[in-house]
């Protein structure tokens, strides 16, 4: 069954500072990756996804995030946050190009900015 | 407006009594597909929708039904709601036209449910 790890439940980071946030995956081969923001008390936001090709993907708010088959990761990354990137992150594995019909997401990393 | 309309966003009800999470997308997307989010727990999939009248159960189907009768709406039907059924209820749909071509997730705003 395909399955998602966010091995980091909550971060904290001074503003300026870089971030990097974790995601695993497991499943039989290369599945779309999907890294999604959500924000207090909105829905979920894409940010980035990974279908093929470039290993490293440019998202949206200056994020960025690289396919390491050989790990099994799809890390999320950005070089210098800023408060507004105080949110819930979410790493999702889509399946169903495979013909498994399941989009299944990681539980979560919550992101605190420290000023 | 591209957008996926949830509503009640916001409801408080008793033990037993049916309640109806309706759902709505103006895209013309194929898939739907409703999450609850609880803390600690992140996203889980409760039932999809892969198009009109082809729906099927997700991670945590128990005590839920769907249906989809019309490609634009995916009601999420709660028959007999429980304490435990207390949650977030997001709905979301995507392109996926079964040929190996699938997109991103576009999301309602949520529906935050109490059951008393």
């Amino acid at each position: 069954a395909q399955s998602v790890t966010q091995p980091d439940i909550h971060i904290t980071v001074s503003e300026g500072a870089s971030l990097e946030l974790r995601c695993n995956y497991s499943y039989g081969a290369t599945p779309y990756l999907f890294w999604y923001v959500q924000s207090p008390g909105q829905g979920l936001q894409l940010l980035l996804k990974y279908f093929s090709g470039d290993t490293l993907v440019q998202g949206i708010k200056g994020f960025e995030a690289e396919f390491k088959r050989s790990q099994s990761s799809f890390n999320l990354r950005k070089p210098s946050v800023h408060w507004s990137d105080a949110a819930e992150y979410f790493c999702a594995v889509d399946g169903r190009v495979f013909g498994n019909e399941k989009l299944t997401f990681g539980t979560g990393t919550r992101l605190t900015i420290i000023p | 407006e591209a957008q996926v309309t949830q509503n009640p966003r916001y409801l408080i009800t008793v033990t037993g009594k049916k309640l109806t999470v309706t759902c709505s997308q103006n895209m013309n997307h194929e898939y739907m597909s409703w999450y609850r989010q609880d803390p600690g727990l992140g996203l889980r999939q409760i039932y999809y929708s892969m198009n009109v009248e082809v729906t099927d159960k997700g991670d945590v189907p128990e005590g839920y039904k769907v249906s989809r009768k019309e490609k634009r709406n995916f009601p999420l039907i709660l028959e007999s709601p429980s304490p435990n059924q207390t949650s977030l209820y997001f709905c979301a749909s995507s392109l996926s036209n079964g040929y190996r071509e699938t997109g991103e997730l576009f999301f309602g705003e949520g529906s935050r449910l109490t059951v008393l």
